[in-house]
């Protein structure tokens, strides 16, 4: 069974830095992209990026280049997302999802919430 | 590319059949476009990629189709399990996603 868990909920100080994480289990974690997305509370959905872990390919989202540094250890199957300096406006659920039987997010996380 | 959905809001009542529209600001190969469902403090669901491709384990009441700029996303006979938010999504070449800004199918 496919799974991805994500890092528990964070509450953060606006300056501060944050990384959190979504561990993929049950399928083939290196070679198949995986990514985050942002929901703003009673918003809609915002895609961030994908990354390919097996070599590090990275896509961003223009409205998130250089916000934001997505990453992935492969030998642990984990993807991050991360941030060196918070605003109030980082303050969002995260979603990961990963791509496994279609070029879309086709299993996805519970969600991380940050509030900044 | 932007992505429009159209009615912001559609009120139904379960049995009815819905329509949700999808509109790219470009016209996109159909291979492109995927429709997710998401429930109040749920993740997003994959139900349609490729336009028109349901994934498995969605009802077959879900059906969309489209090209082009226009795709559509059909729920006949509404059960109460459908009302939710529905998002329409596009990929470009590069892999780099959008979202549209959803319908909110409501009771």
């Amino acid at each position: 069974e496919v799974q991805l868990v994500q890092s528990g909920a964070e509450m953060k100080k606006p300056g501060e830095s944050l990384k959190i994480s979504c561990k993929g289990s049950g399928y083939n974690f290196n070679n198949n992209w995986i990514g985050w997305v942002r929901q703003v509370p009673g918003k809609g959905l915002e895609w961030m990026g994908i990354i390919y872990p097996d070599d590090s390919d990275t896509r961003y989202s223009p409205s998130f280049e250089g916000q934001v540094t997505i990453s992935a250890d492969k030998s642990i199957g984990t993807a991050y997302l991360q941030w060196s300096t918070l605003k109030d406006s980082d303050s969002a659920m995260y979603f990961c999802g990963s791509q496994v039987d279609v070029g879309f997010f086709d299993h996805w996380g519970q969600g991380t919430l940050v509030t900044v | 590319i932007v992505l429009t959905q159209s009615p912001a809001t559609l009120s139904l009542s379960p049995g009815e059949r819905a329509t949700l529209s999808c509109r790219a600001s470009e016209s996109i190969s159909s291979r492109s476009l995927a429709w997710f469902q998401q429930k109040p403090g749920q993740a997003p669901r994959l139900l349609i990629h490729s336009a028109s491709s349901r994934v498995t384990g969605i009802p077959d009441r879900f059906s969309a189709f489209g090209s082009g700029t226009d795709f559509t996303l059909t729920i006949s006979g509404l059960e109460p399990d459908d009302f939710a938010v529905y998002f329409c999504q596009h990929y470009t070449n590069s892999l780099v996603y959008t979202f549209g800004p959803g319908t909110r199918l409501e009771i």
